[in-house]
């Protein structure tokens, strides 16, 4: 299965953009990337997806590298409700196995600063 | 966004009772609900998958026979933990996705089971 690398922590400053980084150099043609994020005691949060293209919405950025081995999420203005465990998944829809399945890793841990 | 719900947000039991845990899709069909559990500072874990109607299919390590799951209908997944012992508080959390091509699962807030 295509695994996913993330840093185990980072921190920001309020007000100020992340970058959370995510390496999968393993990704198959039909993987999509997928990230979630969690707070504190709370289930999953979906955040962005996509395949190829950089992707918008109202929440976040997601640029993916061009040979797709890497992707960013980015969090324009972190508040310190952002604040959580960041989770890059890949995900692959054609796949009949544990390939289509969401496979949560260790995340980032991001952690806002006042 | 879709909206899930977990019923109850938090459970105690004596050790050796059953506790049930339902998950709901309030505002869409979900033709298929996940369950996972997470134990403190780890990630969560993929328990097993229901289709409405059939079977679930379980992930390897987890007793079918201790976690019955039921997915009786488009918008509604129970989780039964049966003779509940102490190793078995955790958090579970149920997802649903409302169509075999949908890229997006939609997560549950979570219930905390401990067990005495």
């Amino acid at each position: 299965d295509a695994k996913t690398t993330q840093p185990n922590s980072m921190e920001s400053n309020e007000e100020e953009p992340v970058h959370l980084p995510c390496n999968h150099s393993t990704i198959s043609g039909t993987d999509y990337i997928h990230w979630y994020r969690q707070l504190p005691s709370q289930g999953p949060e979906y955040v962005i997806h996509g395949l190829t293209s950089n992707v918008n919405n109202r929440m976040a950025s997601l640029a993916i590298a061009e040979d797709r081995k890497s992707s960013t999420l980015i969090l324009h203005r972190a508040t310190l409700r952002d604040a959580a465990v960041y989770y890059c998944i890949l995900r692959d829809p054609i796949s009949s196995g544990s390939a289509r399945q969401l496979t949560f890793g260790s995340g980032t841990q991001l952690t806002v600063l006042p | 966004g879709a909206v899930v719900s977990q019923h109850p947000s938090w459970v105690i039991c004596k050790s050796g009772t059953s506790v049930k845990i339902e998950c709901r899709s309030l505002d869409f069909q979900a033709t298929t609900m996940f369950w996972y559990r997470q134990f403190p500072k780890q990630s969560l874990m993929l328990m097993a998958t229901s289709n409405e109607g059939s079977k679930a299919t379980y992930e390897q390590g987890v007793e079918k026979d201790k976690f019955l799951i039921n997915h009786a209908s488009l918008t509604l997944s129970t989780l039964t933990v049966t003779s509940a012992h102490p190793e078995d508080s955790s958090f579970y959390i149920c997802s649903a996705r409302r169509d075999y091509s949908q890229e997006t699962q939609y997560f549950g807030p979570g219930t905390r089971l401990l067990v005495l």
